[in-house]
């Protein structure tokens, strides 16, 4: 089952400007996470926020989740042609008991020199 | 030198065989987990472990098999019965509930 669903699915920006990416889940959660994916690599983790924080930012990276809308979003500030990648949202459900993240469909970001 | 490490990087199946995939942390996690993703897709649990000789399904589990008799290993076989087994196969470990560290991936084809 896919809990988180990313949105847009895809997305082209020019060097320097910002990305925002939007991740909607079904349950309640202990936790959502971001994750990146070079291609054909595995995943890095990027930002952990928990059920009762709203905000967190790490480096150019800002999170924000909103519990009463099941909704997070990622924005990634001033962006480099390096940010290429795709981009995973991730939960921990607190509702199916089960003790694993489930993963959306993710967001391929483009950035263009 | 901390990590996850995956084997092999490409691996090939005949019809009918089984395959299996390696995967050693040496980060001292209790937890690890098996994903399968399909080309564009996102990320789907197929066994994970929270501890030493216990696991539990995941949403696509049929046609895999697992063990856990070491907390450093988590291999996973392919079988037969898996009749769709080509796509990219990703380890993960984990303290339970925190980020996961992922390994480099094993890609599976069929001959």
């Amino acid at each position: 089952s896919q809990q988180g669903e990313e949105d847009p699915q895809a997305l082209s920006i020019q060097e320097g400007e910002n990305a925002t990416m939007n991740c909607s889940y079904k349950t309640s959660i202990n936790n959502l996470q971001w994750y990146r994916q070079n291609s054909g690599r595995g995943l890095v983790h990027l930002i952990l926020i928990r059920s009762n924080e709203r905000e967190k930012h790490s480096g150019r990276l800002r999170v924000t989740l909103d519990t009463s809308k099941k909704s997070s979003s990622l924005l990634i500030t001033a962006s480099r042609a390096a940010d290429t990648a795709s981009y995973f949202c991730a939960t921990d459900s607190r509702d199916t008991g089960r003790r694993a993240l489930t993963f959306g469909s993710g967001t391929r970001l483009q950035v263009q020199p | 030198d901390g990590g996850i490490t995956q084997s092999p990087k490409y691996l090939f199946r005949k019809e009918g065989q089984n395959v299996t995939l390696s995967c050693e942390q040496n980060l001292n996690h209790d937890a690890m987990y098996w994903y399968r993703q399909d080309p564009g897709q996102g990320l789907r649990l197929i066994y994970y472990s929270q501890i030493v000789n216990d696991f539990q399904k995941g949403d696509i589990a049929e046609g895999y098999s697992v063990s856990r008799e070491k907390k450093e290993s988590f291999p996973l076989t392919v079988t037969s019965a898996q009749k769709n087994p080509t796509a990219f196969y990703l380890c993960a470990s984990s303290i339970v509930r925190e980020k996961l560290f992922f390994g480099s991936g094993t890609q599976l084809s069929v001959l």
